[in-house]
């Protein structure tokens, strides 16, 4: 497809299981960023990677928060031994260029909900 | 720390009204500034942008935005708005010094009654 796609859309898990979220970018997009949404909130930042550098992960909550892009194409936001403060939105978006100066293109996100 | 603040959550409208949504931001250096916008069931996307000149900025779907540095707003309008601009708002500034960091608002819920 043209844009970036996520998956899964939709996500339950049980407080303690490990989850995977995968994010395909478009063809050709330098720049990949991961951000949390909760509700209600705006997006709030994770990680960013410029092809399959890692150049910022500040924005990740904590060490059970990993993300790669082995490839500098599709990216995957692992969370082990989720928690309920984990439930949330995650949106994954990708830029031709940095960020700032490129439109961000947006995939519908991957829902997350912890019990 | 940086923040951005959109001043209403939530916003309801008859068609044809004149709609205004604001955002401000705390940051005393040069800003770049975003407005997107997501339809219900949709991504989000790019409304309008602002990097330097015009302070008025024109956007898709009659949309428009004027930045005014020394009140460090950015605020949305449009003459005339319609059913299907019904969509979640979101202002984003990022800091030149970031060449990739986006701040973003809270977001706006607009509903337009038909």
């Amino acid at each position: 497809g043209a844009g970036v796609s996520q998956s899964p859309r939709y996500k339950v898990a049980k407080r303690g299981q490990d989850v995977a979220l995968r994010c395909d970018p478009i063809s050709g997009h330098v720049s990949l960023f991961w951000y949390q949404q909760a509700l209600g909130q705006g997006p709030e930042f994770l990680t960013y990677f410029q092809n399959e550098a890692q150049l910022d992960k500040s924005g990740l909550p904590s060490d059970r928060f990993f993300a790669e892009r082995p490839e500098g194409s599709v990216s995957t936001l692992k969370i082990q031994r989720t928690q309920q403060e984990d439930s949330a939105v995650y949106l994954c978006a990708s830029s031709f260029s940095g960020g700032s100066t490129g439109e961000l293109f947006f995939g519908e996100g991957s829902r997350l909900t912890v019990l | 720390a940086q923040s951005v603040s959109q001043h209403n959550h939530h916003v309801i409208l008859s068609e044809a009204a004149s709609l205004e949504l604001g955002c401000n931001y705390s940051y005393g250096g040069t800003v770049n500034l975003f407005w997107y916008v997501q339809y219900p069931g949709q991504h989000l996307q790019l409304l309008l942008k602002y990097f330097s000149g015009d302070p008025l900025v024109k956007g898709i779907k009659g949309f428009e935005a004027e930045f005014i540095k020394s009140k460090f707003s950015f605020n949305l309008r449009k003459p005339s708005v319609q059913w299907s601009d019904t969509a979640e708002y979101f202002c984003a500034v990022n800091p030149r010094d970031s060449n990739y960091q986006l701040i973003w608002g809270a977001g706006t819920k607009l509903i337009i009654k038909p």
